[in-house]
């Protein structure tokens, strides 16, 4: 079966610019959640989605950042006016309720 | 002080060595994950556990609740093994918190 998977793998765009990221997680995994990892650091927490409810905003940097879970399935991130300091890999990760987590492959974000 | 920390940070073995990485967290949590992400940047979930001790090949993942310590061993290091090693409690949110990582190279 298919595991989870993350569009675009690669974006580069202008300082100031939005971009939207997408996740696809595993068919039937309930929850979701969004993390990031900037240039030599470790994961950062994002977002975590239950259903189509986020319980858990905290992670999120910036009101410049949002996401949302269409369907119970497929999860965009979206960043507006996307700054120099947004350039990390994005990843996604979905589970079956509190189980073991699957993560996508990312998305590599370059703002120049 | 984070709230997971992984012990060492950098780690280097010759081929066949027993390794050990150390993590100890400070919250409260409902089950922990190791982690495996390789140069590429892919993550592969290990192990996740929440009492005892899981084996799956030359891995083995042990966890202490009441110390709040967990272990990850690799038996008979190889070459392949070489990646960051990353321990992250999923706490009663269900939110991940994560360590900073072990770099390990196994050398042939």
């Amino acid at each position: 079966g298919a595991g989870v998977s993350q569009s675009p793998s690669n974006k580069v765009t202008e300082k100031g610019k939005d971009v939207e990221l997408r996740c696809d997680p595993i068919s039937g995994h309930t929850a979701l959640y969004w993390y990031r990892q900037s240039l030599g650091q470790g994961l950062e927490f994002l977002i975590y989605f239950q259903g189509n409810s986020a319980p858990d905003k905290s992670g999120l940097p910036s009101d410049r950042f949002s996401a949302e879970r269409t369907g119970g399935s497929v999860s965009t991130l979206t960043i507006q006016r996307t700054q120099q300091e947004d350039s990390a890999v994005y990843l996604c990760a979905s589970s079956f309720d509190s189980y073991e987590q699957y993560f996508g492959p990312g998305t590599r974000l370059t703002v120049t | 002080k984070n709230e997971v920390e992984q012990s060492p940070q950098n780690l280097t073995a010759q081929e066949g060595e027993f390794i050990t990485i150390n993590c100890s967290y400070s919250v409260g949590i409902s089950a922990l994950h190791w982690l495996q992400q390789h140069p590429g940047g892919g993550i592969v979930s290990l192990f996740m556990l929440s009492s005892g001790k899981k084996k799956h090949g030359r891995l083995i993942a042990t966890i202490n609740i009441q110390e709040k310590h967990s272990s990850l061993h690799i038996t008979a290091s190889h070459p392949r093994d070489s990646a960051v090693y990353i321990c992250a409690a999923l706490d009663i949110y269900d939110k991940l918190i994560f360590g900073t990582g072990t770099r390990l190279q196994v050398f042939p």
